[in-house]
Parts: C-alpha cells; structure tokens; sequence
C-alpha cells in the first residue's frame, strides 16, 4: 500500500519569506500526488495535483510542488507567504480510487 | 454552483448512542466519500458510494456504515458509539470514474462523551 510522509508537524515562517514544505511518498510506479489546504473550520481545498506530464505544477494561491522521482519527493513550496496562508496542508496520493493523506503540516505565520 | 454540503455543523452524542451523519454532493457528482479527522491521526478513509453501491471501505469496523440515496446525496451511521470516534467527518463527491477529483464539504464536528 502507498504512504506518505510529512516530516514537519508544524512550521513557523515569517510574512513574506518562503516557504517550503515536505512531503515523501511510497509508490512503485507513478503516483497520482495532491496538496490539499484546510483552514479553520474549514473543509479541504485543491491547490494542486500531478499526474503526468510536467514535474513542476502550478496551483492557486501562489503555490507550486516539484515532483521529483528519485527523490519520491512531492514538495510545495511558495516564494512569499501571507498571514491567510496559515493553515494545515495536506500531501496525499492516489491509489485504488481513493485518496491517501499525509498527517499534515500546520503553518504558523509570525507578523 | 453549490459545493459539498454537511449536516449537522455540530453533534454531540454520548457514548453507546447512534450518529447519523448527512452529505449532499455537487450537482451532477454521483460519487461520495466519508472520511475521519480524528486528532493525531489525519484523515483516514471511510467509505465511497457510486451510483448507489458501496464501492471500497477503509479499514473501519463494521459499526460505521452508510447509505447512498437515489438522488447521490449520503448518510454516514455510526453506531455504538465509543470516545475515540470522536472526530471531524469529512464529506466529498466527485464525478463518476474520477475519483481523484474530489469536491470536499465542511465536514461535521462528532463529540462523544
């Protein structure tokens, strides 16, 4: 079965710096791999996906994820972040026709 | 376009009780998902009804079931209720046949005491 691994349970940046956040998954072949952001209260919201194709994906609000095969890497990342953009962020992979998360990564924006 | 929509926001039941949990899909999507935020333990899944069939189960003992109603909208039943199934349930629907493309609702609060 596919896992992933988010290392970081939280991560503090500061207003306007970047941002970077890992994931690693588990998967023989190539995977189907998603960011997915929840905020308080909130349900989860899309900001990314890969499936094929290009290796660098853009999404909304300003994010982006590399994958890197030889890394079984999938990270997001974002060159300047905003006070909104405090929330939890989720990696998760397909398989089996149906989704698989990380445990998550809660950021923490300092003013 | 309405999106994903859950019922109750909140429930609070105690343990041994019964919860019964409502989803209403985007129009259009006949595909549901049921999925359990419990603290420290992210989101695990549940279960997924297509066109009115269970198609796939996480591993959940068989208190926690469901339904699909002809019109695609959901209902998760937990029954027996213990502490630990204390948890956000997250709804979501996707079209049939993609079911990496899911539309997920707010989800609704369950707290057993």
């Amino acid at each position: 079965a596919q896992s992933v691994t988010q290392p970081d349970i939280h991560i503090t940046v500061s207003e306007g710096a970047s941002l970077e956040l890992r994931c690693n998954y588990s998967y023989g072949a190539t995977p189907y791999l998603f960011w997915y952001v929840q905020s308080p209260g909130q349900g989860l919201q899309l900001l990314l996906k890969y499936f094929s194709g290009d290796t660098l994906v853009q999404g909304i609000k300003g994010f982006e994820a590399e994958f890197k095969r030889s890394q079984s890497s999938f990270n997001l990342r974002k060159p300047s972040v905003h006070w909104s953009d405090a929330a939890e962020y989720f990696c998760a992979v397909g398989e089996s026709d149906k989704i698989i998360f990380g445990k998550g990564t809660r950021l923490h924006i300092l003013p | 376009e309405a999106g994903v929509t859950q019922s109750p926001t909140h429930l609070i039941k105690t343990r041994g009780q019964q919860a019964t949990l409502r989803c209403s899909p985007i129009s259009g999507h006949t595909s549901v998902y049921w999925y359990q935020q419990a603290l420290g333990l992210g989101l695990q899944f549940l279960l997924w009804y297509d066109e009115g069939e269970e198609r796939n189960r996480g591993n959940f003992p068989p208190r926690f079931s469901g339904r699909q109603f002809p019109n695609y909208s959901s209902e998760l039943n937990v029954n027996a209720l213990e502490l630990e199934d204390s948890a956000l349930y997250l709804c979501a629907s996707s079209l049939s046949g993609a079911p990496y493309e899911q539309y997920f609702g707010p989800g609704t609060r369950l707290t057993v005491t």
